[in-house]
């Protein structure tokens, strides 16, 4: 079975330039994450979905940061425009949902450098 | 979710036991205990979770206290691919806004 897959794995871009990271979870899965990690620090939430409701985006920069996740399967974080403190490494993760113990599963990560 | 606190860092000799502390002293009793861990350049790989019990799975081990403020998990015969940073997490079912920290850093040594 395929893991959560992400795209790209690594981006370089100039400020004030957009930037969109996919993600695709694992099949099955109605909860998606999306995490930012900055170096030397553990992932930060920035939202999370219950299959397509965005239910917890109060750590998502809304002026410039937007996701969906159509359907309620992949889903697409983009930031327009890119600033300099944007460069981390943007995770994408998903779980089964429901209550209960609940383990996330991690893509690789996108990896943004902004110049 | 209650908020963990781990060392910074541990060294642990190739082939002996890792023993990695986390403390949870404001865990409420709905919140499971979970172990992650990330290897450089990868996202955080899921380890062990556990709500009351010890646990153990082909991985590692789970001791949690009867108190359940403390737990401590353990990697059996440490190997030099086990060097990663181990975050420790609190949280309750269905509710996923997981807090990471920034874990412990261990450096299996030859």
């Amino acid at each position: 079975e395929a893991g959560v897959v992400q795209s790209p794995r690594y981006k370089i871009i100039e400020k004030k330039q957009p930037v969109a990271f996919w993600c695709n979870p694992i099949s099955g899965h109605n909860t998606l994450y999306w995490y930012r990690q900055n170096l030397g620090q553990g992932p930060e939430l920035l939202i999370r979905y219950e299959n397509e409701e965005a239910v917890d985006d109060s750590q998502l920069p809304k002026d410039r940061f937007s996701a969906e996740r159509l359907k309620g399967v992949d889903s697409t974080l983009k930031i327009q425009p890119a600033e300099l403190g944007d460069s981390a490494v943007y995770l994408c993760a998903s779980s089964p949902g429901g209550t209960g113990a609940n383990v996330l599963t991690f893509g690789a990560g996108s990896r943004l450098t902004v110049l | 979710d209650a908020k963990t606190t781990q060392p910074t860092s541990m060294d642990c000799a190739e082939g002996r036991a890792a023993n990695l502390p986390c403390n949870h002293s404001t865990i409420s009793g709905n919140e499971y205990v979970y172990w992650y861990r990330q290897i450089h350049s990868q996202g955080p790989q899921y380890i062990i979770h556990g709500l009351k019990n010890n646990e153990t799975n082909e991985m590692a081990s789970l001791i949690i206290t009867e108190d359940r403020k403390s737990s401590t998990l353990i990697l059996p015969h440490a190997t030099l691919r086990d060097t990663a940073v181990y975050y420790c997490i609190a949280m309750s079912g269905g509710y996923q806004k997981v807090t990471f920290g920034t874990g412990t850093k261990l450096q299996v040594i030859p």
